[in-house]
C-alpha cells in the first residue's frame, strides 16, 4: 500500500530564512510525487511535480528514491509563502496525500 | 476558465439525516474525484469517475455513501444516514485525462459538513 508521511504539523520560520518541508513515501512501484498548497481562503492547488523538475515561486523538490523522500525547499522564505502544504503520491490517476504541514513565515 | 464549482459551501445536519453535495467540474474534464478531508488530515479519495463510469470507489463507505455522474458532467455525492464521524470537508476535483501520465487535478472550494 502506498503511504505519504509529513512528520511536521507546523513549521515556523522567519522571513528570509531557508525552508525545508519534509515528505517521505512508501510505494512499491515507480512513484510520481507532487506538492499541493492551500493558501488562506483559497483552493487546494498544485505547486509542483517531480517530473517537471522546475522551480515554482522559488520552491524546488528533488525525488530521492534511495531515501524515499521528496522534500520541498526554498532558500529564502517570504511571508506570502505562509500556507498549508501537502505532499502527494500518484499511482495512475489516484492521489494519496500526506497529512500536511502548515508553514508560518514570520516578519 | 471557470474553476470547479461546488455547493453548498457549508452544511449543518443532525446525525441520521441525509445530505447531498453537488459538483460541476471544469468544462471538458473527463475525470471527476470526490475527496473527504477530516480536520488535521490530508484529503482521502472516496470515488473517481471517468466520464460517467466509476474508476475507483474502493474507499467509499457504500452502506451510507453514494455518488453519481449520470451525464458525465455534474456529480452528486450523498450521505444517508449521516454519522458524527462524517463531519469533514468534501472536496471535488477534476482533471482533463489527456492520457499522458498523471494529469493535474483542479480542486473546488469544498463543502464543510458538520454533523451534530
Amino acid at each position: 500500500a502506498q503511504r505519504v508521511t509529513q512528520p511536521e504539523k507546523l513549521l515556523s520560520v522567519f522571513k528570509g530564512a531557508p525552508v525545508e518541508l519534509k515528505c517521505n513515501y512508501s510505494y512499491s512501484g515507480s512513484p510520481e510525487l507532487f506538492w499541493y498548497v492551500q493558501y488562506s481562503r483559497q483552493r487546494l492547488q498544485l505547486l509542483l511535480r517531480h517530473i517537471s523538475r522546475e522551480s515554482i515561486k522559488g520552491f524546488t523538490a528533488d525525488l530521492n528514491k534511495g531515501e524515499t523522500s521528496f522534500h520541498l525547499k526554498k532558500p529564502f522564505a517570504q511571508e506570502e509563502d505562509s500556507a498549508m502544504y501537502y505532499c502527494a503520491l500518484s499511482s495512475g490517476d489516484k492521489l494519496t496525500f500526506g497529512t500536511g504541514t502548515r508553514l508560518a513565515v514570520r516578519p | 476558465e471557470a474553476g470547479v464549482a461546488q455547493s453548498p459551501r457549508y452544511k449543518i445536519i443532525e446525525k441520521r439525516q441525509s445530505v447531498a453535495f453537488w459538483c460541476n467540474p471544469i468544462s471538458g474534464h473527463a475525470t471527476l474525484y470526490w475527496y473527504q478531508q477530516i480536520l488535521g488530515q490530508g484529503p482521502k479519495l472516496l470515488i473517481q469517475f471517468q466520464n460517467n463510469g466509476v474508476v475507483d470507489d474502493s474507499q467509499l463507505p457504500k452502506d451510507r455513501f453514494s455518488a453519481e455522474r449520470l451525464k458525465g458532467v455534474d456529480s452528486t455525492l450523498k450521505i444517508q444516514p449521516a454519522k458524527l464521524e462524517d463531519s469533514a470537508v468534501y472536496l471535488c476535483a477534476s482533471s482533463l485525462n489527456s492520457g499522458g501520465g498523471t494529469d493535474t487535478q483542479y480542486f473546488g472550494p469544498g463543502t464543510r459538513l458538520t454533523v451534530l
